[in-house]
């Protein structure tokens, strides 16, 4: 199976407050994660990153959580823009020498006005 | 800088026929690797290059896809003969050499078997 996956297909939010993506992977030797953003008829595009020695990482109105306990990675996007609109995938990097990226199936956030 | 560039955007093609596409990386991003994205899952890597030599084609159907980077900057991708589950966008990217580099990812090739 995969080893990561996401635990929402869609999530609602409205105009203005904040969105949480959760992640969870299942392989523990994972050391690289990456948020990605797709929009409809494009290709992914990166958002922000974080290695497994970090448990939080910020970049422009967004916060990457890793909780490597339990296994769960989380995007924070503050003050939700109709911009915001798409599907975000997370994926991972088990290392090993090749650094082929493993995706999960994608949240659709749908901002409400 | 430039993204990632992808050719063609859209293609339809007949089950048992070939078809190819081309990316051309970010300039000076020696790794590049080439995603199939089935509509509705993530991407899923099919093979990884470091400049002309693979690193990774664990997951390409090696039956009937073929890729390539002979100059280790442009690389093809290639179907012969198509089926019709390989409808698909395929989607090339990009990154710096070392471990952990964001990939850079371009808008894809959607393909279509009929």
């Amino acid at each position: 199976g995969e080893s990561v996956g996401l635990h929402l297909p869609t999530l609602s939010v409205q105009e203005g407050d904040n969105s949480i993506i959760n992640c969870a992977y299942s392989n523990s030797a994972s050391d690289y994660f990456i948020w990605y953003k797709q929009e409809s008829g494009k290709g992914p595009q990166f958002i922000i990153d974080i290695r497994s020695n970090m448990d939080k990482r910020q970049g422009q109105r967004v916060t990457v959580l890793l909780n490597k306990t339990v296994k769960h990675l989380s995007l924070q996007i503050a003050a939700t823009q109709p911009g915001d609109s798409a599907v975000y995938f997370c994926a991972e990097n088990i290392g090993g020498g090749a650094d082929g990226l493993t995706f999960g199936k994608g949240t659709h956030l749908i901002i409400q006005p | 800088e430039a993204g990632v560039a992808q050719s063609p955007r859209y293609k339809i093609i007949e089950k048992r026929q070939s078809v190819a596409f081309w990316c051309n990386p970010i300039s000076g991003h020696a790794t590049l690797y080439w995603y199939q994205q089935i509509l509705g899952q993530g991407p899923k890597l099919l093979i990884q290059f470091q400049n002309n030599g693979v690193v990774d084609d664990s997951q390409l159907p090696k039956d009937r896809f073929s890729a390539e980077r002979l100059k280790g900057v442009d690389s093809t991708l290639k179907i012969q003969p198509a089926k019709l589950e390989d409808s698909a966008v395929y989607l090339c990217a990009s990154s710096r050499t070392g471990f952990n580099q964001p990939q850079h990812f371009g808008d894809g090739t959607r393909l279509s078997i009929l």
